[in-house]
């Protein structure tokens, strides 16, 4: 069970907006500890997608979005394509003095 | 660019040490600016936390592992390496190495390798 709640599976078809939600407590984001975003293509290591809430790393397309409100933080994927086919982790802090990622949800491009 | 670079065996006996070392190229494990960081991802399952550790040796691991976790760092080598003790089949797993910013984010990850606790 992680710390922070993820749904295990969205989809959506090629254009499509899609949002992956991220749900913690008073203990994560809920206590204002930022929330960041990473994808994990098949087979390979997970790449920063989003930081500091909403920030992207150079090279990210401006399609992936970030935001968090109270105790949620959520991904949006707006015009998707094939190769965004993927799991998505969103990871933070809690006041347990340690780094939370939530259980990854699987994105289907269908 | 910064690369990392995981090294170590892929199979441990049960109730062994499992000793997995990250060597940093393109960037320095002496900079202040980071944390060097283990996280670790069971196969067909999410990513857990390991801990990480600071250029001056002061490190943070996951409560869940602590009894059992030792990061150390080596900066004339510009490598950090991980020791798991008393391992069990749980423990296998692809074990990844990142870089940390220092505030919260890992923006640089290792390949990864996997680790198989097998008698």
């Amino acid at each position: 069970q992680s710390v922070l709640t993820q749904p295990p599976s969205v989809s959506g078809a090629p254009g499509q907006r899609v949002t992956i939600s991220c749900t913690g407590s008073s203990s994560n984001i809920g206590a204002g500890y930022d929330v960041h975003w990473y994808q994990q293509l098949p087979g390979t290591a997970p790449k920063l997608l989003i930081y500091g809430n909403s920030n992207r790393p150079s090279g990210v397309p401006d399609r992936f979005s970030g935001s968090k409100s109270g105790t949620s933080a959520s991904l949006a994927i707006t015009g998707l394509q094939a190769e965004d086919e993927a799991d998505y982790y969103c990871q933070s802090y809690d006041s347990s003095l340690s780094e939370v990622f939530g259980g990854g949800t699987k994105l289907t491009v269908l | 660019q910064v690369q990392l670079q995981e090294s170590g065996p892929g199979l441990v006996k049960p109730s062994e040490t499992l000793s997995l070392t990250c060597t940093v190229s393109g960037g320095s494990v002496s900079s202040g600016s980071y944390y060097w960081s283990w996280i670790r991802q069971p196969p067909g399952k999410g990513l857990e936390w390991i801990g990480y550790i600071y250029y001056s040796g002061s490190t943070n691991y996951n409560p869940s592992l602590k009894s059992r976790v030792t990061i150390s760092v080596d900066t004339s080598k510009n490598q950090f390496s991980l020791k798991l003790s008393s391992v069990t089949a749980a423990d296998t797993a692809v074990y990844y190495c990142a870089r940390d910013r220092r505030v919260g984010f890992l923006d640089y990850w290792g390949q990864g390798t996997l680790v198989t606790v097998s008698s």
